[in-house]
């Protein structure tokens, strides 16, 4: 049973360039989330999932975007990307009726 | 908008005793779920225990139990009898309006450090 998985685990971007963060889960989650973690600011939420076909932004999501064609997939992607987006992303992926957030093993992006 | 406060950057305990960690939160909605994790120096999120806005009972997970005061907004995370394995970032967390698990608020989090 894998749960969550996020590829690649490591990244160094140059500035401007583009990329795709994998995020995908097993458990036939409804809800799946995209959050960044910065030093001394815990985890925010960039888009969320409530469905195939159904996404919405979180508190930070500018410089992000998402889609979510299958149930099972949940890609994040950086268009152009800048100094201020290195840091460490989770996806994370929950049912409607569960009381748990089942999260990845985190992408620790760097760009220079 | 909803806010989650953890006060304590850094806390040192000794092996062996008991350690509250400190959460208050701020929401207008009156269903909603709290929520602990771990983060050890590996990195990974590592659930720990879940409360409901409407449950009676403090929420027991083996060493972790969650004080909940409804009325003081307050749920903090007891863990009994610490051990070295304990040593890791500790996050509160609360769900979206109606238990919504997909949008979750994160504290700052406490940094837990175990002195053998």
């Amino acid at each position: 049973n894998a749960g969550v998985t996020q590829t690649p685990k490591f990244q160094v971007l140059k500035t401007g360039q583009s990329m795709t963060l994998q995020c995908a889960q097993d458990m036939n989650h409804e809800y799946m989330s995209w959050y960044r973690q910065d030093p001394g600011m815990g985890l925010r939420l960039i888009h969320y999932s409530v469905g195939a076909g159904i996404t919405d932004q979180g508190e930070v999501p500018n410089g992000y975007n998402v889609s979510r064609s299958t149930t099972e997939d949940f890609p994040l992607r950086l268009l152009s990307a800048a100094p201020s987006q290195t840091s460490v992303y989770f996806c994370a992926s929950s049912s409607p009726v569960g009381t748990e957030a089942f999260f990845g093993q985190g992408t620790r992006l760097t760009v220079v | 908008a909803q806010k989650i406060t953890q006060t304590q950057p850094g806390m040192f305990v000794q092996e062996k005793e008991a350690v509250t960690l400190d959460c208050t939160y701020d929401t207008s909605d009156p269903s909603y779920g709290l929520f602990w994790y771990k983060q050890p120096s590996s990195g990974e999120m590592i659930f720990l225990i879940y409360q409901g806005s409407y449950d009676q009972q403090n929420a027991t997970e083996g060493r972790y139990s969650l004080n909940f005061q409804k009325a003081r907004k307050s749920a903090n995370l007891v863990i009994s009898a610490s051990q070295l394995g304990d040593s890791a970032m500790y996050f509160c967390a609360m769900s979206g309006s109606n238990f919504g698990n997909e949008k979750l608020t994160f504290g700052t989090g406490t940094r837990l450090t175990i002195i053998p």
